[in-house]
């Protein structure tokens, strides 16, 4: 258990809908990615946060956004949902995040998107 | 920021030594290399990393060449809940890590 949870753990929608996903970082870390992964490839890097403010982007879509809250969760909003959505989606959480390749990354069991 | 190279699979006899190469040609002098795993239906797991000489912890080694342009997990005595897709990953220019398809690791009994 690494101590980051996310929900819901699967998720079926159909296109056009929107749907947002929840991540609980571990105690005491600041820092929380999304990630995603389509079938049998590796992860995609979508967007990190940290301390509530938005500190990168990676290969995030104009539909997808998010945001960390004072608590220090995060949620990843998918809007305008089409097949190609569907995938796993991973947050990820680390204590420091101001040079995320030096900090151990913690991950979350992931949410299973299906889009039909 | 191109990314790492591995092997698409390998296979492996339980209590044996595993090597799993990784070629990083592009990486950059401060860049750290990092693996992580990924156990079927699950997210990562944080193996190693390490900047330019050798590291070991409870769960492996790791090897990295003198120019920097690859190195070798280590894990020294397989277990059957080794299995796992294994990833090198170095950064990109934001320092976020970049991952690439990984090595599924298939071990043997």
């Amino acid at each position: 258990d690494s101590g980051v949870t996310q929900t819901p753990k699967h998720l079926i929608t159909a296109t056009g809908q929107r749907v947002t996903l929840r991540c609980s970082p571990r105690s005491g870390d600041l820092s929380v990615y999304w990630y995603q992964q389509s079938l049998d490839q590796g992860l995609q890097f979508l967007i990190q946060y940290y301390n509530g403010e938005e500190r990168a982007k990676g290969n995030i879509l104009e539909r997808f956004s998010a945001q960390q809250f004072p608590d220090l969760h995060s949620e990843l909003n998918l809007s305008s949902l089409e097949l190609g959505d569907s995938a796993l989606y991973f947050c990820a959480s680390s204590v420091e995040g101001t040079r995320p390749s030096t900090d151990t990354q913690y991950f979350g069991p992931g949410t299973r998107l299906t889009v039909l | 920021d191109a990314k790492t190279t591995q092997p698409n699979s390998m296979e492996s006899n339980e209590e044996e030594p595993v090597h799993l190469p990784c070629n990083h040609s592009t990486i950059s002098g401060t860049d750290y290399i990092h693996w992580y795993r990924q156990l079927p239906s699950q997210g990562p797991e944080y193996v190693i990393h390490g900047l330019t000489s050798n590291v070991n912890n409870r769960m492996a080694s790791l090897a990295i060449a003198e120019d920097r342009k690859s190195s070798t997990l280590i894990l020294h005595r397989a277990t059957l809940r080794d299995a796992a897709v294994y990833y090198c990953i170095k950064s990109d220019s934001n320092y976020q890590l970049i991952w690439g398809a990984g090595t599924k690791l298939i071990i043997k009994p």
